[in-house]
């Protein structure tokens, strides 16, 4: 089914681990998205990408890392994990022609640092 | 900076009964699309209905409606008839087309439904 695609859906790191959250969409989207959602609250975008090669800082970047190199694939990268970033992380795209339109949502991350 | 505010971190509502959730929004642009999505227990993001800032008739999609008070920057979501299925978080969203169209949300509302 065409979408955006999340994994791993759970995980659990030690502090001071690294890991990679890889996202993946087939619906030729120019804009990428991720965002993470502590607990009870809204979402706050980490980092965002208009196109391959091209990423931004979003509003939480710190700990965190982007890369861009093909229009399917945006993977988050976490290094030195702390508990602070034990969150639920999600991962959208949009096809850019339009703004009007809402994001297309992966089903998410658990991620739990300890 | 754009900023969303929703106001009721809770509400709830009888079965069957009409329940409105608030949403205020702070922005400088003048062409903008305001949304409200729903988060049920399973996490899943969901389109509930948006809104295009140009256009005065308010937003409808089914029992859901939204009355947008522009001059105001208010954005409320009416649940009509509510159901069981309806209890889920609801977010309210902002997006400009600038700084890579992205989506503002708000806190949002943790809505119960009582049968």
């Amino acid at each position: 089914n065409a979408g955006v695609t999340q994994t791993p859906k759970f995980r659990i790191l030690k502090i001071g681990q690294s890991m990679t959250l890889q996202c993946a969409q087939d619906m030729n989207h120019n804009y990428m998205y991720w965002y993470r959602q502590d607990p009870g609250m809204g979402l706050k975008l980490i980092y965002y990408s208009v196109g391959a090669g091209i990423t931004d800082k979003g509003e939480v970047p710190n700990g965190y890392n982007v890369s861009r190199s093909t229009t399917e694939d945006f993977p988050l990268r976490l290094e030195l994990a702390a508990p602070s970033q034990t969150s639920v992380y999600f991962c959208a795209s949009s096809s850019g022609q339009g703004f009007g339109y809402g994001y297309t949502f992966g089903s998410g991350t658990r991620l739990t640092v300890v | 900076a754009q900023t969303v505010t929703q106001s009721q971190p809770e509400m709830s509502v009888q079965e069957a009964e009409t329940v409105t959730l608030s949403c205020t929004y702070d922005t400088s642009e003048s062409d903008y699309y305001l949304f409200w999505y729903k988060q049920p227990p399973s996490r899943q993001m969901i389109l509930v209905i948006r809104q295009e800032a140009y256009k005065q008739q308010n937003a409808t999609e089914n029992r859901f409606s939204v009355n947008f008070q522009k001059a105001a920057k208010s954005f409320s979501l009416k649940i009509s008839d509510s159901q069981l299925g309806d209890a889920a978080m609801y977010f309210c969203a902002y997006r400009v087309e600038t700084s890579g169209s992205r989506l503002t949300f708000g806190e949002g509302t943790q809505l119960t439904v009582n049968p």
